[in-house]
């Protein structure tokens, strides 16, 4: 059964840091995973989709990287801004493809 | 852009009442998810939903049950709320193993 796991479960940065989120699975056949960030009370919100094909995904700040093999996938932030301040989760499929399965998350702060 | 609409962000609902949450969703994706989060215990799957009329338990079904009579809404219903079901509720959708899509939730306090 696929398990996710996040670390540091909660990091705390002055502004213009760069920082790295990271992000476990147990089982390496994995379509894809996705990156969410999440802001108190609300929904998640898409930040990055890669594909299992796929190395790395960019998106402003935002990188993306997995290595299926060793089961791992790492958000790094550039230059950290207050309002990166937020829950960040990751997911991948689970084996049958069909609903989804959720890291507990990396609770950030960054400090002005 | 994607968009994925809860009817309410926030409800109020006592105990015994049959309580409606409304999902809809505007990019034709044939699935559909219903959680809840509590802090302390992530993501939990209440139920999903692979096509119109088809649906799948989750992880924690019991109390809950849901609609799906056209492709683009998808209604989780509590038949008698109760306090433990005091929760944020989360709609999402997804193509099959495609990039998943949130609502913006809704809090739901049952007194």
């Amino acid at each position: 059964k696929q398990e996710v796991t996040q670390i540091p479960a909660a990091l705390s940065v002055p502004e213009g840091e760069n920082l790295v989120l990271n992000c476990s699975f147990t089982d390496s056949a994995i379509y894809n995973l996705q990156w969410f960030r999440q802001d108190p009370g609300k929904g998640l919100t898409s930040l990055l989709l890669i594909q299992s094909s796929q190395r790395e995904q960019t998106s402003g700040r935002l990188n993306a990287s997995l290595d299926k093999s060793s089961g791992r996938s790492t958000l790094y932030i550039a230059a950290s801004q207050p309002g990166d301040s937020a829950t960040y989760l990751c997911a991948v499929p689970d084996n049958y493809g069909q609903n989804f399965v959720f890291g507990p998350g990396t609770r950030l702060s960054v400090l002005p | 852009d994607v968009k994925v609409t809860q009817s309410s962000r926030y409800l109020v609902k006592r105990t015994g009442e049959k309580v409606f949450l409304e999902c809809v969703q505007d990019m034709d994706h044939e699935n559909m998810f219903w959680y809840r989060q509590d802090p302390g215990l992530g993501l939990r799957l209440i139920y999903f939903s692979y096509d119109v009329k088809m649906k799948e338990k989750g992880d924690i079904p019991e109390g809950y049950s849901v609609s799906r009579e056209k492709k683009e809404r998808f209604s989780l219903i509590l038949e008698s709320a109760s306090t433990n079901q005091t929760s944020m509720y989360l709609c999402a959708s997804s193509f099959l193993v495609g990039e998943a899509f949130f609502g913006q939730g809704t809090r739901l306090t049952v007194v």
